[in-house]
């Protein structure tokens, strides 16, 4: 059974700063890897989407990279804001396309 | 992307009755999924609605407890049935984009508390 860690669970950090968030996955069979982003009381915004395939994905200030063989995934946030707080998910897909989420990384950039 | 809305947006109910949550898609797709998030957890995901056919569920969840409809490609409907406490989750439906990178879309949630 696919099983996804995230760590770290919460991190605060001042704005501007540079941050990397670490995702796990025990079962490098996925179809593709998605990484969103959920405010609170919200429900979930997809962020990036890396495809089994590829090595690494961008959009904007954002970069998320993908090693399969290792079963770990990265996203790279730079230049943090504070409307950058919120929690990020990382997700895994089966063949069936059935997400397995990972327990999120909750941010705080502070002003 | 899709564009995704579900009804209602919360809810608060008694134990023992019931609760059904809709979800509309503004384009037709194949897939679509039914996820929980329990308070302060992640999520889980619930099954898979299948059209025109019964729907595939996860293990610990079965279709007496959340039966689920799916009459077109537009549509689907989760039902919570008799609730308890335990029930308080967010309930959250997903597509699976037309795009052809298999990138899926999650609806604004249905907020459910329990009494």
């Amino acid at each position: 059974k696919q099983e996804v860690t995230q760590i770290p669970a919460a991190l605060s950090v001042p704005e501007g700063e540079n941050l990397v968030l670490n995702c796990s996955f025990t079962d490098s069979a996925i179809y593709n890897l998605q990484w969103f982003r959920q405010d609170p009381g919200k429900g979930l915004t997809s962020l990036l989407l890396i495809q089994s395939s590829q090595r690494e994905q961008t959009s904007g200030r954002l970069n998320a990279s993908l090693d399969k063989s290792s079963g770990r995934s990265t996203l790279y946030i730079a230049a943090s804001q504070p409307g950058d707080s919120a929690t990020y998910l990382c997700a895994v897909s089966g063949s069936a396309r059935q997400l397995t989420f990972g327990s999120g990384t909750q941010l705080t950039v502070l002003p | 992307s899709a564009v995704i809305s579900q009804k209602p947006s919360r809810d608060i109910c008694q134990r023992g009755t019931s609760l059904t949550i809709q979800c509309q898609v503004d384009s037709q797709v194949t897939m679509m999924f039914w996820y929980r998030q329990q308070p302060g957890q992640s999520l889980t995901l619930i099954a898979t609605a299948n059209q025109g056919s019964e729907a595939t569920y996860e293990s610990g969840f079965v279709i007496d407890k959340f039966p689920i409809s799916r009459p077109n490609l537009t549509f689907s409907t989760l039902t919570v049935s008799n609730m308890s406490p335990e029930d308080s989750s967010i309930y959250l439906c997903s597509v699976v984009g037309t795009s052809g990178v298999n990138e899926q879309f999650f609806g604004p949630g249905t907020r459910l508390t329990v009494l």
